[in-house]
């Protein structure tokens, strides 16, 4: 069964840098079609998604977040990351990893249990 | 950006009953090529992360109860729960993946 599960901080200043994890197991991130997103939930308010990548480093970014965002692979690790720069009391929000069933153009079937990020 | 525009935002319905909600695309979410609608529902419960339960706009995803369907056309469409039972208690999301994928602000299910 394949899991995903998210890590970082849990309290980012603001002006820093946030930096996440996704950790994959179960299945490996090479040689396949999928793409792996992130999407992210403030609190009380609706989803946002904010860009995958898959294992060739190819990469899709929400135009809203594009020019502070940065999306990594690591498939020694079965991995991808997420740095976001420039944070503000707005970025704080409850973080998912995710996968897309098949391309960046396909819903998310697999999802992590969420890391709850804050700027403050 | 597609706007995605759900309706209502919260809804009430005894046990049993139908529930429906509805969800708006700001432009159409079909790809003429294959002729498929790029939409999506999703059931997230309290805690937990959100759960895949249609896509194509009607296609079950594995595991799910037939009691769930999805329908629509044009930029409408609608999540129906034939009978409702107390463990669809959810936030229920609509998604397009036509585009830069975006969400709709989420419907809460509740019982009467």
């Amino acid at each position: 069964q394949l899991q995903l599960r998210e890590s970082g901080p849990g309290l980012v200043k603001p002006s820093d840098t946030l930096s996440l994890t996704c950790t994959v197991s179960g299945g490996s991130i090479s040689g396949t079609t999928y793409y792996w997103g992130w999407i992210r939930q403030p609190p009380g308010s609706g989803l946002e998604w904010i860009g995958s990548i898959n294992f060739n480093g190819n990469t899709y970014h929400n135009p809203s977040l594009k020019s502070r965002l940065s999306i990594t692979v690591d498939t020694s690790k079965n991995q991808f990351s997420l740095n976001l720069i420039s944070v503000t009391a707005a970025d704080t929000a409850l973080y998912y990893c995710a996968r897309h069933s098949a391309t960046a153009m396909a819903p998310l079937d697999y999802w992590g249990q969420g890391t709850l990020i804050t700027v403050s | 950006d597609i706007v995605m525009t759900q309706s209502p935002d919260s809804l009430a319905v005894s046990l049993g009953e139908r529930a429906t909600i509805h969800c708006k695309s700001s432009q159409s979410v079909l790809y003429s090529s294959n002729n498929k609608y790029y939409l999506a529902w999703y059931q997230q419960k309290p805690g937990q992360p959100p759960r895949l339960l249609i896509y194509w706009a009607s296609t079950r995803e594995s595991g799910v109860p037939d009691r769930f369907s999805g329908s629509g056309s044009g930029t409408d469409f609608t999540l129906t729960i034939s009978s409702l039972q107390a463990e669809d208690v959810a936030v229920y999301h609509c998604q397009q993946y036509y585009s830069t994928p975006t969400f709709g602000q989420g419907t809460r299910l509740e019982i009467k």
